[in-house]
């Protein structure tokens, strides 16, 4: 499984757009870029995932550089119940059972 | 929204006892997994199950280990003898056949006296 660096820790300004950087170097092509947040030791939640496009939704934006070796993930607006660890997850699409190799993360302080 | 459903929340018991940790998966969910997390630690797979047998596994998951659907909707997984480091927050994670994206349970916390 490829592997992902994560800075330990960032803090972002409420209301501010939180940006967490993600380098993953050795990514395969038909790997995808998975990010995940786990608030307060609740269970993981899916935030948004790519190839090589940028992507979109409701809760965040992914941008993946063009030679796909890093990736970052953007909150728009930065809430105080943003405030998580942020996992960058690489994936590939088929031959695997789908299961997530989690790294350290990064935790990101929102702050008032 | 549907969710994934553990019970207990929270469960402890002597070292050397047998617990069962219950999941009830999104009911149209195929795939399922567990997790756990020691305290300060990172999440960590255990192993993944589909299609009524497991499909891949970690060391962790040893023989003391086993997993199940004894009724077909809940997904149970089994500590035969516990240890102290057994002591974690244990997820249920379930995802459909079509959609990658897993969905996490609460977690229960077992804690190994």
């Amino acid at each position: 499984d490829a592997k992902t660096t994560q800075p330990p820790s960032m803090d972002c300004a409420e209301g501010r757009a939180a940006n967490l950087p993600c380098n993953h170097s050795t990514i395969s092509g038909n790997e995808y870029v998975y990010w995940y947040r786990q608030i307060h030791s609740q269970g993981p939640q899916y935030i948004i995932h790519g190839l090589k496009n940028n992507e979109t939704n409701e809760m965040a934006s992914l941008i993946i550089t063009e030679d796909r070796k890093s990736s970052t993930l953007i909150l728009p607006h930065a809430t105080l119940r943003d405030t998580a660890v942020y996992y960058c997850i690489v994936r590939p699409s088929s031959g695997n059972t789908g299961k997530l190799i989690f790294g350290q993360g990064t935790t990101l302080q929102v702050k008032p | 929204e549907p969710e994934v459903t553990q019970t207990p929340s929270h469960q402890v018991t002597q070292m050397g006892q047998e617990v069962i940790l219950r999941c009830v998966p999104i009911s149209n969910h195929l795939y399922f997994y567990w997790y756990r997390q020691i305290l300060g630690q990172k999440v960590e797979f255990l192993v993944s199950f589909y299609n009524n047998e497991i499909s891949e596994k970690s060391e962790i998951f040893d023989d003391q280990f086993s997993v199940e659907r004894p009724d077909g909707s809940n997904f149970t997984l089994k500590i035969r003898s516990t240890k102290l480091e057994d002591s974690a927050m244990y997820f249920c994670a379930t995802r459909t056949g079509s959609d990658p994206n897993a969905f996490f349970g609460q977690g229960t916390r077992l804690t190994v006296v």
